[in-house]
């Protein structure tokens, strides 16, 4: 089936260092590959997005390009702050049932003044 | 526009007492979700809803728990009797039937004594 694998966190680098945080997919077909980000006591918000293959979604300084190669979607920042601390989650939904969306286990980022 | 609202925002009960969660989804929105997230098990869905009809509820962890949608802007989980292993926090999300991305709402943190 389908599922999403990320790196174990967490993850501390200092402010102005740069991010990256991997994650690899399987899936049947070409799913859609989110990024989505959660703050300490909210919920999850949408980061960006990919559709296709070689699309890259960026917001906020992010970007993550959907690599169909290597079945990844890794998620880069050139300079982080420490308001960017917070649980990084991939995901990915089937595009043939936009109901079934997986999750990786998420990373959680520390970043340090 | 009003994100997802999710009541009560936090929850503290006792041990075989009736626990109810609730959900107003994005208006014009036709999907809902609701996820629970634990440190052992991160994100899972519990059961979904198209159009007010629950799709699929093979995530719902056992009879205890139920799940209803009346309506188009209003959802309810409910736990009978709760458990101390149901301490979680509780999310609910939802979509427009045009587009993949689910919206989440700040969650529930249920704790059972």
């Amino acid at each position: 089936g389908d599922s999403v694998t990320q790196m174990e966190g967490p993850v501390t680098l200092s402010e102005e260092a740069f991010l990256t945080i991997n994650c690899t997919y399987t899936a049947t077909g070409y799913p859609s590959l989110f990024w989505y980000v959660q703050y300490p006591g909210e919920g999850l918000q949408l980061l960006l997005k990919a559709t296709k293959a070689d699309d890259k979604g960026s917001n906020k300084g992010f970007e993550a390009t959907y690599r169909k190669e290597t079945t990844s979607f890794h998620l880069e920042k050139g300079s982080v702050q420490v308001s960017d601390s917070a649980v990084y989650f991939c995901a990915l939904s089937e595009v043939q049932d936009f109901n079934k969306f997986y999750f990786g286990s998420g990373t959680k980022l520390n970043v340090k003044p | 526009d009003a994100g997802v609202i999710q009541s009560p925002r936090h929850e503290v009960t006792e041990m075989g007492q009736e626990v109810t969660l609730r959900c107003k989804p994005i208006s014009g929105h036709n999907s809902l979700f609701w996820y629970r997230q634990t440190m052992m098990r991160g994100l899972e869905l519990l059961i979904y809803f198209n159009n007010n009809v629950p799709i699929d509820d093979s995530g719902m962890p056992e009879d205890r728990f139920s799940a209803k949608m009346p309506n188009a802007s209003f959802s309810t989980l409910k736990i009978q009797p709760s458990e101390p292993r149901d301490s979680a926090v509780y999310f609910c999300a939802s979509r427009t039937g045009s587009t993949d991305t689910q919206y989440f709402g700040p969650g529930t943190r249920l704790t059972v004594l």
